[in-house]
């Protein structure tokens, strides 16, 4: 029930192409959704994060949809460049307890 | 750069010894947590501090242990090392309001390899 479970595990698109990046949760108690990018040898960065009560959030080129009845969180990368491969990591905390539970990890590899 | 920073950034220990790991948060911040991540793998959760006191922990043994100082800077102590212990150390800082937590911001991690 704490699980957050991410798909596909890797991912491999050209330039220019929209990856998209799946998350499914269990518990209807989680209420923050952050999305993280990590290149190798380096810690987590945020990238964009969403609540419940909003459907989709956009920031530059990373947006989130955020499907409440579903369980389901996706992020998009619109436009993606080279620069963007790296690993992609859904997460999500409960209200309260500040432990984020992420998830697996997607890696990303976009070709020029 | 998120303005956490973590030492050392890569540590060699052999099993059965203790290592000591640092955290110094990003300026404004009142709590830490700490992260286990093991490679391929998304950060595990080991637990929080907030105000010099543990605030929560995930599934690790005790000989996980922690401390945060009055400047909010952290320390990860693991005693008794074992060989699955080898991974990337992650620290992240954040700001606890009333009204809740603010997004946790990840330091670069310490790589930690235990022979």
């Amino acid at each position: 029930q704490q699980q957050v479970k991410q798909s596909p595990q890797s991912l491999i698109v050209q330039k220019g192409g929209i990856p998209i990046i799946n998350c499914a949760y269990e518990n209807t108690a989680f209420d923050y959704f952050p999305w993280y990018q990590q290149f190798p040898g380096k810690g987590p960065a945020l990238l964009i994060a969403i609540r419940p009560d909003v459907s989709e959030k956009k920031e530059g080129r990373f947006t989130i949809s955020f499907n409440k009845s579903a369980k389901q969180f996706s992020l998009h990368i619109m436009d993606s460049q080279p620069g963007d491969s790296a690993t992609y990591f859904c997460a999500a905390s409960f209200p309260g307890t500040y432990k984020y539970i992420f998830g697996t990890g997607t890696r990303l590899k976009v070709l020029a | 750069e998120t303005g956490v920073t973590q030492s050392p950034t890569h540590l060699i220990k052999t099993r059965g010894q203790q290592v000591t790991l640092r955290c110094s948060s990003q300026s404004g911040h009142n709590t830490v947590s700490w992260y286990q991540q093991a490679l391929g793998q998304g950060p595990q959760f080991i637990f929080q501090y907030y105000r010099e006191e543990e605030n929560g922990r995930g599934n690790f043994p005790p000989r996980f242990s922690g401390l945060q100082f009055p400047n909010y800077s952290s320390e990860l102590n693991v005693n008794a090392l074992e060989l699955d212990d080898s991974a990337l150390y992650l620290c992240a800082s954040s700001l606890v309001r009333a009204g809740g937590q603010e997004t946790q911001y990840f330091g670069p991690g310490t790589r930690l390899l235990v022979l």
